[in-house]
């Protein structure tokens, strides 16, 4: 069984710029999740996927947007990006929607200049 | 006020010394309660799941849920300086959403 698996593992980007991060989801996960987490702050929700579609958002803008493809791995997409968005952005699998516990990548470090 | 608060510390104590964790909520409708582990430069790793109230103990780690005190607690017990880490609470609903809110994370030191 492999884990959720995220790349890249850094990235730097200055302000404007846009970005995409990846993530491959557990086996057996249909759900993915993105999360933000700023240095010294629990991680705060960006958006949850589930069967492909959009199923739930936190309080981020429209230029954060992402993508879950057939085999459920996920896309997290950032555009124009500004210095705030540095932060690790962690990606976190389910087996199901309706399952609340969250099995996350190790995460990719954004730093913005 | 946030809907999860957890003091982020550090906290630091030496080997084999019991450790309590804390975060307190204020949303009554949390039915799901978790803690995770995340060690530097690393995702968060599920440590303990509890549904609604009571203990639950797994090894040298035990959690607490009070929901009429909207207080969750975490124990630690002949702590290691493995257990060095942040350590974050997290809660769900039950019905509708099931994503999970957290703390900020508490981080330990525990020094040999």
């Amino acid at each position: 069984e492999t884990g959720v698996t995220q790349s890249p593992t850094h990235l730097i980007k200055t302000r404007g710029q846009q970005v995409t991060l990846r993530c491959s989801s557990q086996s057996g996960h249909n759900t993915v999740s993105w999360y933000q987490q700023a240095l010294g702050q629990g991680p705060q929700f960006i958006f949850q996927y589930y069967r492909e579609e959009e199923n739930g958002r936190g309080n981020f803008p429209p230029r954060f947007s992402g993508l879950q493809f057939p085999n459920y791995s996920s896309e997290l997409n950032v555009n124009a990006l500004e210095l705030d968005d540095s932060a690790l952005y962690l990606c976190a699998s389910s087996i199901d929607s309706t399952y609340e516990k969250l099995f996350f990548g190790s995460g990719t470090q954004l730093s913005v200049l | 006020q946030k809907e999860v608060e957890q003091d982020p510390g550090p906290l630091s104590v030496p080997e084999g010394a019991i450790v309590s964790l804390n975060c307190t909520y204020s949303n009554s409708a949390f039915q799901y309660f978790m803690w995770y582990r995340q060690y530097s430069r690393k995702g968060p790793e599920l440590l303990m799941y509890t549904y609604s109230s009571g203990n639950k103990e797994d090894g040298r780690f035990t959690a607490q849920v009070d929901k009429s005190s909207k207080y969750i607690s975490l124990f630690i017990r002949d702590s290691q300086p493995s257990d060095s880490a942040t350590y974050l609470c997290a809660m769900a609903r039950s019905g509708g959403s099931y994503i999970p809110t957290f703390g900020r994370g508490t981080s330990l030191i525990v020094h040999p």
